[in-house]
């Protein structure tokens, strides 16, 4: 199965500061996703990334803050903008693979961060 | 819309207890359900799955059933390692959709 990768693993960054959060894929995949999860909190959809067009948020989250590119196939970037302590949270990339009668999603070991 | 409801933790258990993680989800149609499992400090992996009902998901010695009549995918295994200690996340996926809906997640302490 493919291999998904995420930079950084982990960062602390100050208030107002904005980081930038990159997911590769070793192979080509279609759907790809931003997720985040709170401290000891489950996982919430931010956003579906697109190639070729723009990403599809969820509820409560938009691009303003969370602005995402998908060049190509097998990357994408999540920008986490204008940082806030509430903000710390480990986000995760994932992609999903059709398995015929069900959907599996693959997931990055995901970017821990912490604003100061 | 479509929920998942599992237990709340944390679990603590003594090596080899026996293990059951209730999880019980709303949705329309004919979901598949699935088990991920977070080890500490990693990303989550797919711990096993079940696409209709009846069906028998099984990994590593943990099972859950896909029960349609009760809406539940209880996780149980028999006898518990403390390698097994992580957060389990129980999910739901749509046919039809590639969004998957996760449980709040349940950490489990396994004990030597």
């Amino acid at each position: 199965s493919a291999v998904i990768s995420q930079k950084p693993s982990r960062d602390i960054c100050q208030r107002g500061t904005s980081l930038t959060i990159q997911c590769q894929v070793d192979s080509q995949v279609t759907m790809m996703f931003w997720y985040r999860q709170q401290p000891g909190q489950s996982l919430t959809l931010i956003a579906t990334a697109n190639q070729g067009s723009e990403a599809t948020y969820e509820s409560g989250f938009v691009i303003d803050k969370f602005p995402i590119s998908r060049p190509n196939l097998t990357f994408s970037t999540l920008t986490v903008s204008n940082m806030s302590p509430e903000d710390s949270s480990i986000y995760l990339c994932s992609f999903a693979i059709s398995g015929g009668s069900y959907n599996e999603q693959f997931f990055g070991p995901g970017t821990r961060l912490t604003v100061l | 819309g479509d929920s998942v409801t599992q237990m709340e933790g944390p679990v603590t258990l003594s090596e080899e207890a026996f293990l059951t993680i209730n999880c019980t989800y709303t949705a329309t149609g004919y979901p598949s359900l699935f088990w991920y499992v977070q080890y500490p400090g990693e990303g989550l992996q797919l711990l096993l799955k079940a696409t209709k009902a009846d069906d028998k998901g099984s990994n590593k010695g943990f099972e859950a059933t896909y029960r349609k009549e009760t809406t539940s995918f209880h996780l149980e295994k028999g006898s518990v390692q403390v390698s097994d200690s992580a957060v389990y996340f129980c999910a739901l996926s749509n046919t039809g959709g590639f969004k998957t809906i996760f449980g709040a997640g349940t950490r489990l302490f396994v004990k030597a």
